[in-house]
C-alpha cells in the first residue's frame, strides 16, 4: 500500500532563517505531489503541485519554494522566513493513473511557528 | 464570495445520533467532490469520493451529490465519540487536473 511521510512534525525557526521540509511517497511511482497550508479557521491553500521530477508549477506567488529531486520526494523551502509563513503545512499525492479522476492523499503534515 | 461554502461550526450531537454536514458551491464545472475527515495536529483522510450527482454509501457514511442545487452532504448514522473532528469537504473540475477547492471545514463533536 501507499504511504507518504513528512518531517518534522513540528518546527519552531526565527524570522529570517531558512526553511525545509521534506515529503516522501513510498508504494507508488510516478505520482502528482502537492504542498498546501492550512492556517488556522481556513481551508487548504494549495502552494505547488508537480507532475515529475523538475516540473513544478506555483499557486500563489510568496516567500517559498519547491523541489522535486526524486520521483517520490517533494521538498517545501524558503531562504527567509517570515512571520507570516506560519502555519500547517501538508504535503498530498495522487496516482496519474486515470488522469484527474484520482483522490489526493495527505501525510500528517508540518506545524510551523515562526518566531 | 468563495467558490466553496461550508459552516464551520462547531456541531456538537450526542453519540448514535444523524449528522449531517453540507456545502454549497458556486462553480456548476465542479465534477469531482469528496469529503474529508481531519483529526487534531493530523493530515486530512480521504472519507468519500464521488463522481458527478448521486449517493455513495460506505459503512455509517453516506455522501450525497445534487448537482443541480450546487449542494453536497455527507451523512454519518450512529455517530460515535471517534468521529469527532473536522471533515472538510473538496471539489474539483473534470479538466482543470488535479487542483481541488476545499471547504473551511466543520468542526464535530460527538458526545458519549
Amino acid at each position: 500500500s501507499q504511504t507518504i511521510h513528512q518531517w518534522p512534525a513540528t518546527l519552531v525557526q526565527p524570522v529570517g532563517s531558512p526553511l525545509s521540509l521534506e515529503c516522501t511517497v513510498e508504494g507508488t511511482s510516478n505520482p502528482n505531489l502537492y504542498w498546501y497550508r492550512q492556517a488556522a479557521g481556513r481551508g487548504l491553500q494549495l502552494l505547488f503541485y508537480s507532475v515529475g521530477i523538475g516540473q513544478i508549477s506555483s499557486e500563489v506567488p510568496q516567500n517559498l519554494s519547491a523541489s522535486r529531486p526524486q520521483d517520490r520526494q517533494f521538498i517545501l523551502s524558503s531562504k527567509k522566513l517570515l512571520l507570516s509563513d506560519s502555519g500547517f503545512y501538508l504535503c498530498a499525492w495522487s496516482s496519474r493513473k486515470g488522469g484527474a479522476s484520482q483522490p489526493q492523499h495527505f501525510g500528517d503534515g508540518t506545524r510551523l511557528s515562526i518566531l | 464570495q468563495k467558490e466553496v461554502e461550508q459552516d464551520p461550526g462547531p456541531l456538537s450531537v450526542p453519540e448514535g445520533a444523524i449528522v449531517s454536514l453540507n456545502c454549497t458551491y458556486s462553480n456548476s464545472a465542479f465534477q469531482y467532490f469528496m469529503w474529508y475527515r481531519q483529526y487534531s495536529r493530523k493530515g486530512p483522510e480521504l472519507l468519500m469520493y464521488t463522481y458527478s450527482s448521486g449517493n455513495k454509501e460506505d459503512g455509517r457514511f453516506t455522501a450525497q451529490v445534487d448537482k443541480s442545487s450546487k449542494y453536497i452532504s455527507l451523512f454519518i448514522r450512529d455517530s460515535q465519540p471517534s468521529d469527532s473532528a473536522t471533515y472538510l469537504c473538496a471539489m474539483r473540475r473534470e479538466t482543470s487536473g488535479s487542483r481541488l477547492t476545499f471547504g473551511e471545514g466543520t468542526q464535530l463533536t460527538v458526545n458519549p
